[in-house]
């Protein structure tokens, strides 16, 4: 079957960093994303890796190990905006199926 | 400029009533989804079409029924509603960029009392 896990809850404090993980195990792989997503509203798309390694965008780094069946999310210097659940999903088939995780709850304090 | 945009928003209804969610993108996407993202958050497709054809349908009670009368909108019906389909109901449209990245429409949060 497809699993995707994720921790449930994640509290960190503003100003620090921290890490999200996410594994799985899927029927066939074409690429993990991260979504954010803010309570009461639609997820809106942070990042996708397809290829071993970290890719950096702005605050945000998302690492990927195909063999290990494994990802990360990196947000650094936090913000209280980046209170938000975050998503984990992998395309398993060519037609945009996508898997998807629970989401971590992320709770910055000040 | 609604990128993708879903109505009503909020919706409230006894059970047995039959009710539609109706959904449009103007991003010229060929493709589109309607997900179900219940009260532990998780995110389950029900369907994708691709042009207006049917390409994804998950394991989903017939009393659902999608309808794509053009690939800019993908309205969905549901029949003999019941206090489980309460949920929020998420539209969304995938084009040709980086695969898979799928821009969601609001949400519906339909609510079966």
């Amino acid at each position: 079957g497809q699993n995707i896990d994720q921790p449930t809850e994640m509290t960190a404090t503003e100003g620090a960093i921290v890490q999200i993980n996410c594994t799985y195990q899927t029927s066939g792989f074409n690429g993990l994303f991260w979504y954010q997503q803010h309570a009461g509203e639609a997820p809106t798309f942070l990042s996708y890796n397809v290829l071993d390694g970290l890719e950096e965008k702005g605050r945000f780094s998302s690492f990927l190990s195909r063999s290990k069946g494994y990802s990360y999310l990196l947000l650094k210097e936090l913000q209280m905006k980046d209170s938000a659940s975050y998503l984990c999903a992998v395309i398993v088939r060519s037609n945009y199926q996508l898997i998807w995780g629970a989401g971590t709850k992320l709770i910055i304090k000040p | 400029d609604t990128a993708v945009s879903q109505t009503p928003k909020y919706l409230v209804t006894q059970m047995g009533n039959d009710k539609s969610i109706k959904c449009e993108q103007n991003l010229g996407h060929d493709t589109m989804y309607w997900y179900k993202q219940d009260s532990k958050k998780f995110l389950k497709i029900m369907f994708s079409y691709n042009n207006k054809e049917l390409i994804i349908n998950e394991t989903v009670p017939n009393r659902f029924s999608p309808k794509s009368p053009d690939k800019a909108h993908l309205n969905l019906h549901i029949n003999s509603l019941e206090l489980g389909d309460s949920a929020v109901y998420f539209c969304a449209s995938s084009g040709t960029g980086v695969t898979g990245e799928l821009f969601f429409g609001e949400g519906s949060r339909l609510t079966v009392l």
